[in-house]
């Protein structure tokens, strides 16, 4: 398995609190990805990295942001959380591309639910 | 948006049979993904199939790729319980090489 290390694992919070997510890789690649899973929505992606300092938005990208100062960490920031944001959130990361070879390994998942 | 549209949202078939699953996308793609998740796991990447590739073959699985179509197929043959799980295909959309977009998958159960 590749080493994709997500915490927490569970957290339950309150509207308006903020909420950090971190993803922790072992493996030294390059890409690392956001998204979250909704019954009905399959996995949609929230932001990218493709390198230290380097970040870009995904499809649901409001209300979120990100950080990446190291290559193994990759963090997700809900400045004021709300119900919405209630879900399941998937780490990913890619040595290469999607467009070229580039199949994503995932971690565990974080469940998130704000009340 | 979803690029990928799996197709049906639901299947259940007997230990044994094949299993087909299909997915239709909306744009140019470079490559085409499959991905199983069992319940409460993340996703696991089955295969890879590129856009000039029309079949691929791994173990049980057989992926096919219309892009005149633009639709692909996951056939997985002599079905156990253990395939029992969700079933996502991904698609890289030409025009943004650095992500993948998910459909909504395919919930499989093999029944024993």
């Amino acid at each position: 398995d590749a080493g994709i290390t997500q915490s927490p694992r569970h957290k339950v919070t309150e509207t308006g609190t903020p909420v950090t997510l971190r993803c922790h890789q072992t493996e030294n690649h390059r890409y690392m990805y956001w998204y979250r899973q909704d019954p009905g929505h399959g996995l949609r992606l929230i932001h990218y990295s493709y390198g230290v300092k380097d970040t870009d938005k995904g499809e649901v990208s409001d209300g979120y942001s990100v950080s990446r100062s190291k290559t193994e960490d990759f963090l997700l920031t809900l400045e004021s959380a709300t119900s919405s944001q209630t879900s399941v959130y998937f780490c990913a990361i890619s040595e290469s591309r999607p467009g070229d070879t580039g199949e994503l390994f995932f971690g565990e998942g974080s469940r998130l639910t704000v009340l | 948006s979803q690029q990928g549209e799996e197709d049906p949202q639901a299947l259940s078939i007997q230990e044994g049979e094949n299993a087909t699953m299909n997915c239709s996308y909306k744009t140019s793609i470079n490559n085409l993904q499959w991905y199983r998740q069992n319940s409460g796991r993340g996703l696991v990447h089955l295969i890879l199939i590129r856009s000039n590739e029309r079949e691929k073959h791994s173990g049980r699985l057989r992926v096919t790729l219309d892009t005149s179509k633009k639709s692909s197929s996951l056939l997985i043959t002599a079905s156990r319980a253990a395939d029992t799980a969700s079933y996502f295909c991904a698609t890289d959309g030409a025009g943004s090489a650095r992500q993948l977009t998910f459909g909504s998958g395919t919930q499989l159960t093999v029944l024993p």
